[in-house]
């Protein structure tokens, strides 16, 4: 069946560092998107990439959707201790009737 | 409501014992998801509704799992005869179906079998 994955599952940073998570699926997606969740919530979605090669920026966050349309990106510049918690891709493949299937998600700390 | 709702949001309950949790999508979503979420662990798909289309059942993890979906709204997920290891907290979504399908998630029932 489709996969989505995301490594690794966790990673920190020290405030003020950018980061970059992947997200890569074994299959092409018809769209892809991210979703948050912050600790002791639950995930809220952030946004969707459909057309191949798209870019979207949101602040001080930016996401990218590849060319072959099979993985994604999300590039936090300057993080803050605001930007903690898990970041999940979820993708849906054509013909699959309309059914989102996500990965892990990566978890981030960010130390102040 | 606006959202997504889910009842109860904490559930205990005595190993063995059967569970049914309940989940109010947002009126219109013809898409319905049920995950499990243990702690510090990613999104476990369990069950998927879509439309009038057959259930994807494919992530229920034993027999003991069920959920139904009536009148194309509200859903219901049963755990019989509980285990520990069912202990989580237990998230339903629901979206549109196409372009803007963006998942609204409910709160979660958090699920805690002594």
């Amino acid at each position: 069946g489709q996969q989505v994955m995301q490594i690794p599952q966790y990673q920190h940073v020290q405030e003020g560092e950018d980061f970059t998570t992947y997200c890569n699926s074994s299959t092409t997606l018809s769209n892809i998107q991210w979703y948050k969740q912050r600790p002791g919530g639950h995930p809220v979605f952030l946004i969707q990439l459909v057309k191949s090669g798209e870019v979207k920026k949101q602040k001080r966050l930016t996401f990218q959707f590849g060319e072959a349309k099979k993985n994604s990106s999300l590039h936090i510049t300057a993080t803050q201790t605001t930007d903690v918690g898990t970041y999940f891709c979820a993708g849906e493949v054509a013909g699959a009737n309309s059914k989102l299937t996500f990965g892990k998600g990566i978890t981030l700390s960010v130390r102040p | 409501g606006a959202g997504v709702s889910q009842s109860p949001s904490n559930k205990v309950t005595e190993k063995g014992k059967d569970v049914e949790l309940r989940c109010d999508p947002i009126s219109g979503h013809t898409a319905l998801y049920w995950y499990r979420q243990s702690l510090g662990q990613g999104l476990e798909f369990l069950i998927y509704f879509q439309g009038n289309s057959a259930p994807d059942k494919s992530g229920l993890p034993s027999d003991r799992f069920s959920a139904e979906r009536t009148g194309g709204s509200v859903s219901t997920l049963t755990i019989q005869r509980t285990q520990q290891e069912d202990s989580a907290v237990y998230l339903c979504a629901s979206s549109r179906v196409g372009g803007d399908n963006e998942q609204f998630f409910g709160p979660g029932t958090r699920l805690t079998v002594l």
